[in-house]
């Protein structure tokens, strides 16, 4: 079985500019999220979806991040603008259902602002 | 949102049975105990997780005190490859709860050959 997908795995930018990250979860889960870890801390749910529908978004920074899940299927997560407080790993999970399944992570994506 | 409490880091010998403790004295009757890990450079992924009752599985055991405040994630034979950060999380399975991970800093498994 395919694991969570993601892309890119780097990212290098400059403040102010703006960034998308791409997520593909394990075929047949529902609920997909979208996880922020800075460097020393746990993660941190910014945004869950149940197909593709917002289940809970109370964490994400929504003037400057967006993130959709088109088909219930793939989702992207974009950042505009981009601050330096913004570096961190970007790691997208997928679920069965929510609630009572395991999330599968995917490997992240390492994003640098400078 | 209950919390747990872990310690921030521990050691252990390789080959030797490692005891990861955890504290949630503000559990409620409809959290269940997860664990999870993180290996360097990975996202994390799951381990166990039970309710009120003793569970095994191919990767730990989840030993849970009779009174759900505290439980002991337990590898029994640790390897190198078990070095990682384990995170011991309350996940709410109440109705109308999105069920969503709220980790903590975690405990960070040194594993010495």
């Amino acid at each position: 079985e395919a694991g969570v997908a993601q892309s890119p795995r780097y990212k290098i930018i400059e403040k102010r500019q703006s960034v998308a990250f791409w997520c593909n979860p394990i075929s047949g889960h529902a609920t997909l999220y979208w996880y922020q870890q800075i460097l020393g801390q746990g993660p941190k749910l910014l945004i869950q979806f149940q197909n593709n529908g917002v289940v809970d978004d109370s964490q994400l920074p929504k003037d400057r991040f967006s993130a959709e899940r088109l088909k219930g299927v793939d989702s992207t997560l974009k950042i505009q603008p981009a601050k330096l407080e913004d570096s961190a790993v970007y790691l997208c999970a997928s679920s069965l259902l929510a609630r009572k399944y395991e999330q599968y992570f995917g490997p992240g994506t390492r994003l640098t602002v400078t | 949102d209950a919390k747990t409490t872990q310690p921030n880091s521990m050691e252990s010998n390789e080959e030797e049975p490692v005891h990861l403790p955890c504290n949630h004295s503000t559990i409620s009757g409809t959290d269940y105990i997860h664990w999870y890990r993180q290996l360097p450079s990975q996202g994390p992924e799951y381990v166990i997780h039970g309710l009120t009752s003793n569970v095994n599985n191919r990767m730990a055991s989840l030993a849970i005190a009779e009174d759900r405040k505290s439980s002991t994630l337990i590898l029994h034979r640790a390897t190198l490859r078990d070095a990682a950060v384990y995170y011991c999380i309350l996940r709410d399975w109440g109705s109308g709860n999105t069920g969503k991970l709220i980790f903590g800093q975690g405990t960070t498994l040194q594993v010495k050959p």
